[in-house]
């Protein structure tokens, strides 16, 4: 079955640098990969998205790189915000199915 | 911007009861789905539901769960009798076409405590 894996349970990062989290994920069949970031008490929030014909894409602040030959997603945050800390799940789906896969997700703190 | 919306934020039951937890996906949305997460651990997927039917679900959604959409706006999860590994937060979401590839809108949860 499908894995996905973050590689650190914990990042702690100052106001300003960039962050970089990280994500495994087992099944190469997987074609649909989206970020999402879930604050305290409330539902994972869409952040990006990325299909596997890509192997980048970019958004506001916000990068998704995907590399298919070793299985590996990542997040690149820029000028971090304290507004970012919160746990970032990726998620992966493939096929006709609309079910996503979730990972153990990475809390982000972020120091003033 | 339009969101889905989860009633009640937090549910509290005895073992053995049965519970409704309440969802309105975004209006023009067509497939709806539920996942739950357990205290510290990852978001689950429990069923998705397409066309007033079940169109997947995991080994988690046994006869104990039910889902039904009884309007055009509201989504349900029965739990007919809760147990103790209930307790968790269980997230209500929807996505547009439910074709492949397509990002799902979660709502901010519902809180079930089974004491």
């Amino acid at each position: 079955g499908e894995s996905v894996g973050l590689h650190l349970p914990t990042l702690s990062v100052q106001e300003g640098d960039n962050s970089i989290i990280n994500c495994a994920y087992s099944n190469s069949a997987s074609d649909y990969f989206i970020w999402y970031k879930q604050e305290s008490g409330k539902g994972p929030q869409f952040i990006i998205d990325i299909r596997s014909n890509m192997d980048k894409r970019q958004g506001q602040r916000v990068t998704v790189l995907l590399n298919k030959t070793v299985k590996h997603l990542s997040l690149q945050i820029a000028a971090t915000q304290p507004g970012d800390s919160a746990v970032y799940f990726c998620a992966v789906t493939w096929g006709a199915t609309n079910k996503l896969i979730f990972g153990t997700g990475t809390l982000l703190a972020v120091q003033p | 911007e339009p969101e889905v919306t989860q009633t009640p934020s937090h549910q509290v039951t005895q073992m053995g009861q049965e519970v409704i937890l309440r969802c309105v996906p975004i209006s023009n949305h067509l497939y709806f789905y539920w996942y739950r997460q357990i205290l510290g651990q990852k978001v689950e997927f429990l069923v998705s539901f397409y066309n007033n039917e079940i169109s997947e679900k995991s080994e988690i959604f046994d006869d104990q769960f039910s889902v039904e959409r009884p309007d055009g706006s509201n989504f349900t999860l029965k739990i007919r009798s809760t147990k103790l590994e209930d307790s968790a937060m269980y997230f209500c979401a929807s996505s547009g076409t439910g074709l492949a590839n397509e990002k799902l809108f979660f709502g901010s949860g519902t809180q079930l405590s089974v004491l």
